[in-house]
């Protein structure tokens, strides 16, 4: 157990909907990143907050938006939902700034059905 | 550009016997490499790094190789159990300022018979 963890787990959305995918870092952790992940790829980053402030994004659309709260605990939004934003999300946890290590703490991830 | 990738989408092994997952990169610039496992329904684990001032580190059963002038990593897990099977990822980490972000490869998927 990494101590992160995703709400919901799973999720089914039609197209043109609008989704919010929660996520609780684990405790002493300042930094939180996004990941898609496709059936049978690897992650692929959206992007990471570090102390409520954006620090990277991936080649993803404005569509997807987030959010990391002063506990650092973190949303991610989509909007416009299609079909091809089925996927597993996760969440990772990490310590960023002095003495950061760049392991990161992934919880199980929500599963998005779109229709 | 960026990329990193794995030369194996599926690599089958015995119980007992050792595995080598390999992976390549091809940003030189690149100064570390962390190794996840990824078992079915979870996320990814981590399970060994290496920065780009070694060759070599070992862990509890796993070792991994970093040659920089082929721009090529490598996972070996001795004794191979079946408890070892999932998807393994190599990830290049970069560091834009404040936390570092993991670039994913696609994975290999390590199936192992008893």
């Amino acid at each position: 157990e990494t101590g992160v963890t995703q709400s919901p787990t799973h999720l089914i959305k039609t197209r043109g909907q609008q989704v919010t995918l929660r996520c609780s870092s684990q405790s002493g952790h300042n930094t939180v990143s996004w990941y898609q992940q496709a059936l049978g790829q690897g992650p692929q980053f959206i992007f990471q907050y570090y102390r409520e402030e954006e620090n990277g994004r991936g080649n993803f659309p404005p569509r997807f938006s987030g959010l990391q709260f002063p506990n650092y605990s973190s949303e991610l939004n989509v909007n416009a939902l299609e079909l091809d934003d089925s996927a597993l999300y996760l969440c990772a946890s990490s310590t960023g700034g002095a003495g950061n290590t760049g392991e990161l703490f992934f919880g199980e991830g929500s599963r998005l059905t779109v229709l | 550009g960026e990329s990193v990738g794995l030369h194996l989408p599926t690599l089958s092994v015995q119980e007992g016997d050792n595995s080598i997952i390999n992976c390549a990169y091809s940003n030189s610039a690149s100064d570390y490499f962390i190794w996840y496992k990824q078992e079915s329904g979870k996320g990814p684990q981590f399970i060994i790094d290496i920065r780009s001032n070694m060759d070599k580190r070992q862990g509890q059963r796993v070792t991994v190789l970093l040659n920089k002038t082929v721009k090529h990593l490598s996972l070996q897990i001795a004794a191979t159990q079946p408890g070892d099977s999932a998807v393994y990822f190599c990830a290049e980490n970069r560091n834009p300022g404040g936390s570092y972000i993991p670039t994913f490869g696609r994975g290999t998927s390590l199936i192992v018979h008893p």
